[in-house]
Parts: C-alpha cells; structure tokens; sequence
C-alpha cells in the first residue's frame, strides 16, 4: 500500500507570492491533517479535514487555506508568503475510526523556502 | 490550554544502554491519548507508542515503553537495548477527543554512539 505523497518535496518563492501544496493520503483515509514544522516554532497543527470538510483549525493567520477533495486529496495554499512561512510542512492521514486516537501516518513533507 | 513540554533538547546514549526520554503535559480533561513519534533524519514521522489516558497500563512496544503517571501529567519514553538506527527526533504528543488537534512538544533530539 502507498503510504502519504506530498508535493512538491522541495520549493523556493519569494515573498509576496503564494503556494500550493499537495497531499494523497494513504488510499482509504479520509482524515488529512496538515502541520507547519519550524526550527523555533516546532510542530504547529495547522487545520484538519475529513470529508470534504475542515473539521479542525490551529491558529495561523487567514492566508493559511486548504481543502479537500472527494477522492480525500487535499491542498493546503498559503497567500502573501512572508519570511517567516519558510517551514517544512507535513501532512498526515489517519485510518477511519482514529482520527482522535492520533493514528497518524505521515509524508515526507514539502519543504518551503521564502526569499 | 493544552500544552506538551520536553525539557531535554538533545540527549546521547551508548549502543545497547537504555535512555529515557521525558515529557509533561497540562490539560484539564479527562479524555485523551497521549503518543511518542519518531522523526529519523531527513525521514518521515512514525508512530512509536501510544498510551490511553483510561488505561493504568503503562503502554510497551518492544523495545519501547513508557511511564505513564497520570496524577503528574508525565508521560516519558524508556528505549532499552538502544540501537543506532534509533537516533532520530522524538516528539511527546497530545491529542483529546474534544479538540481533535494533536498538540506536539519540542521535541528530544537523541544520539545513539557506537
């Protein structure tokens, strides 16, 4: 079974600009969670969908958005990237009936570089 | 607010000896899983072990088990027979089943030396 693929793995923007990230969950779940990962900040939990649906949300600014599709894909898009949104981003997904048992199962991560 | 804190930024254990990681929490409800995920270098987060909040039961995953005090909000990771390809990032989490929001600490960086 393939486990979460994120893409890009690797990206450089300048500020100002936006992205798109993207993640395949692990085929059957339909839970996708997605956190920022910093050397300062550490994990930070971004927002959380299942179904379409944001189920849950961390506290980042508006420019953070995501979605998900009805295959469970999801994309996170930050607008307006500053210095500060340079990260390693991670999205996990969970088997049905664990989300809030932290069954998580993450990707390798998108890398963010802002300039 | 829930928070989760590990006091040990960097921790080294010889090949074969045991090490025990730490961890703290603060949260006020009854209903939660608390976890230890492992970040290898420039690898994905997996799953190491996962202990209930209702279970008295210390969680234990061979090699791996943890002490669950649930009166002292801690909750620490005993790796025994430490191997090298152990050296990696830890990573105490939280989560209840009120918020849904798995809340991570800072994470334990840990060196296994031959």
């Amino acid at each position: 079974k393939a486990g979460v693929t994120q893409t890009p793995r690797y990206l450089i923007k300048t500020r100002g600009q936006q992205v798109t990230l993207s993640c395949s969950p692990i085929s059957g779940h339909r839970s996708v969670s997605w956190y920022q990962q910093t050397p300062g900040q550490g994990l930070q939990f971004l927002f959380e969908y299942f179904s379409e649906t944001q189920r849950n949300k961390g506290n980042f600014p508006g420019r953070f958005s995501g979605r998900q599709f009805s295959n469970s894909r999801s994309e996170m898009n930050v607008s307006t990237l500053e210095l500060g949104d340079s990260a390693l981003y991670l999205c996990a997904s969970s088997p049905p009936g664990t989300t809030f048992a932290g069954e998580l199962f993450f990707g390798e991560g998108s890398r963010l570089t802002v300039l | 607010a829930q928070t989760v804190t590990q006091s040990q930024p960097e921790m080294s254990v010889q090949e074969a000896e045991t090490v025990t990681l730490s961890c703290t929490y603060d949260t006020s409800e009854n209903n939660y899983y608390l976890f230890w995920y492992k970040q290898p270098p420039s690898r994905q987060m997996i799953l190491v072990i996962r202990q209930e909040a209702y279970k008295q039961q210390n969680a234990t995953e061979n090699r791996f088990s943890v002490n669950f005090q649930k009166a002292a909000k801690s909750f620490s990771l005993k790796i025994s027979d430490s191997q090298l390809g152990d050296t990696a990032m830890y990573f105490c989490a939280f989560i209840s089943s009120n918020t849904g929001k798995l809340i991570f600490g800072q994470g334990t960086t840990l060196q296994v030396k031959p």
